[in-house]
């Protein structure tokens, strides 16, 4: 594999539902980011973590929680999910401080 | 309110022919411009940055143009192909390390054989 894998590719779950998403990169950067893209929006900042540690929390409900257990792998931990969160849900990584980001394929998610 | 905007949703062009994609923005903080390409099912390609202390970056086919005074940027193809036609993204970023990225909506690039 190279470049950044996310999977599942796509996920429908119901509103109790739990479930998780994973990204993995294979660029041996130390920077990882999830983003979500709605429907004619622009794509929006979740979570940065950099060398492992969470940086950023771009004003997310608690009902996402990321996981970040090494610079290689990043998992959204996803429960009582509500229909409006329904997105393509993205992942990216790059070098710390770096300002280019490297996108994976991303998981398209519908919540029922 | 949006910091960075592609005005335009949509541009056809036809093969051959130089494709002109255009981003406004306006946090003057911004020092670090890139576009990315998306098709569909896919996640964004990184295509093309310039650095606000350039006005211009080339890559083959692909030339970023920065007009800092405008708070403007454009991507030039040409010669614009059909396999160019995804949705381009424009993005903005401030200060090296920042780590964020501000998107615009994307614009729907149409090449006609």
């Amino acid at each position: 594999e190279t470049g950044v894998t996310q999977t599942p590719r796509h996920l429908v779950m119901g509103m109790t539902n739990k479930k998780s998403l994973k990204c993995e990169q294979h660029l041996g950067h130390n920077a990882m980011y999830w983003y979500k893209q709605s429907a004619k929006k622009p794509l929006e900042l979740m979570f940065v973590y950099s060398l492992e540690e969470r940086v950023e929390n771009n004003s997310v409900p608690s009902r996402f929680s990321p996981e970040c257990p090494n610079s290689s792998h990043l998992f959204l931990h996803l429960h009582t999910l509500q229909p409006e969160d329904s997105a393509l849900y993205l992942c990216a990584s790059s070098q710390e401080g770096g300002q280019t980001q490297y996108f994976g394929p991303g998981t398209r998610l519908l919540v029922l | 309110d949006q910091q960075v905007k592609q005005n335009s949703p949509s541009l056809s062009v036809q093969e051959g022919r130089i494709s002109i994609l255009n981003c406004d923005y306006t946090n003057s903080m911004f020092d670090y411009f890139l576009w990315y390409k998306k098709y569909p099912a896919e996640g964004p390609t990184f295509l093309i940055s310039i650095s606000s202390i350039k006005d211009k970056n080339e890559d083959g086919r692909f030339t970023v143009f920065l007009n800092k005074s405008a708070k403007h940027l454009s991507l030039h193809i040409v010669p614009s192909q059909p396999g160019d036609s995804a949705v381009y993204f424009c993005a903005a970023s401030a200060l090296k390390g920042n780590y964020k990225l501000t998107f615009g909506k994307g614009t729907l690039l149409t090449v006609n054989p």
